[in-house]
């Protein structure tokens, strides 16, 4: 069964710290991975990922995928108190239009 | 991208009522997907809403209670029958223009009493 896991479950900072999110996933035919952002109710996209080894970034915000380790890490530099939410990793598999979900990892950046 | 809307926000209903939510695309997409998120929990697919054709459902998810409507290729929506306070959730439709990134409405949140 395909399946995605997010480490930690949750995590509480203080602002300015950075932090390290992590998805693994088991799958029997791998074809991207996206990580989402979700405050409220509406995920919002941040990051999709297919190649291994390739940073992909935005402000302070970075990810990368290792497919040889099955997992991907996302990375939020000098937090702040907007970067509180639940970090969503899901994963897009060939032969199928769906994505496999991941069961978030809830971040709490304390002033 | 697609920007997505969804009506209603939230509503509260009584056990055993129907309610329908509606999903509108600013654009033509081939597939629509229709997720629940329980309190607390990831989100879990429903259903895929394809135009001109039966939604296909995930395992655990029956078309009795939850019958889906794709009229056109930018609407759709989905009833959740038969309501129960199990069924209190947010309630999610997306779609995507191409390629695996799948757009998010703003969600529904639904309260069951």
């Amino acid at each position: 069964e395909d399946k995605v896991v997010q480490s930690p479950l949750s995590l509480v900072v203080h602002e300015g710290d950075t932090v390290t999110l992590n998805c693994s996933y088991e799958v029997t035919n791998f074809r991207s991975l996206l990580w989402y952002k979700q405050e409220k109710k509406a995920p919002t996209f941040l990051f999709m990922l297919t190649s291994s080894g390739i940073e992909k970034k935005s402000g302070r915000l970075s990810s990368i995928l290792d497919k040889k380790e099955l997992s991907s890490i996302l990375n939020i530099t000098a937090t702040q108190t907007g970067d509180s939410a639940i970090y969503l990793c899901a994963m897009a598999i060939q032969g199928a239009q769906k994505l496999v979900f991941g069961q978030g990892t809830r971040l709490t950046i304390n002033p | 991208s697609a920007v997505i809307s969804q009506k209603p926000s939230r509503d509260i209903c009584q056990r055993g009522t129907s309610l329908t939510i509606q999903c509108q695309v600013d654009s033509q997409v081939t597939m629509m997907f229709w997720y629940r998120q329980q309190p607390g929990q990831s989100l879990t697919l429903i259903a895929t809403a394809n135009q001109g054709s039966e939604a296909t459902y995930e395992s655990g998810f029956v078309i009795d209670k939850f019958p889906i409507s794709r009229p056109n290729l930018t609407f759709s929506t989905l009833t959740v029958s038969n309501m129960s306070p199990e069924d209190s959730s947010i309630y999610l439709c997306s779609a995507h223009t191409g390629g695996d990134t799948q757009y998010f409405g703003p969600g529904t949140r639904l309260t069951v009493l």
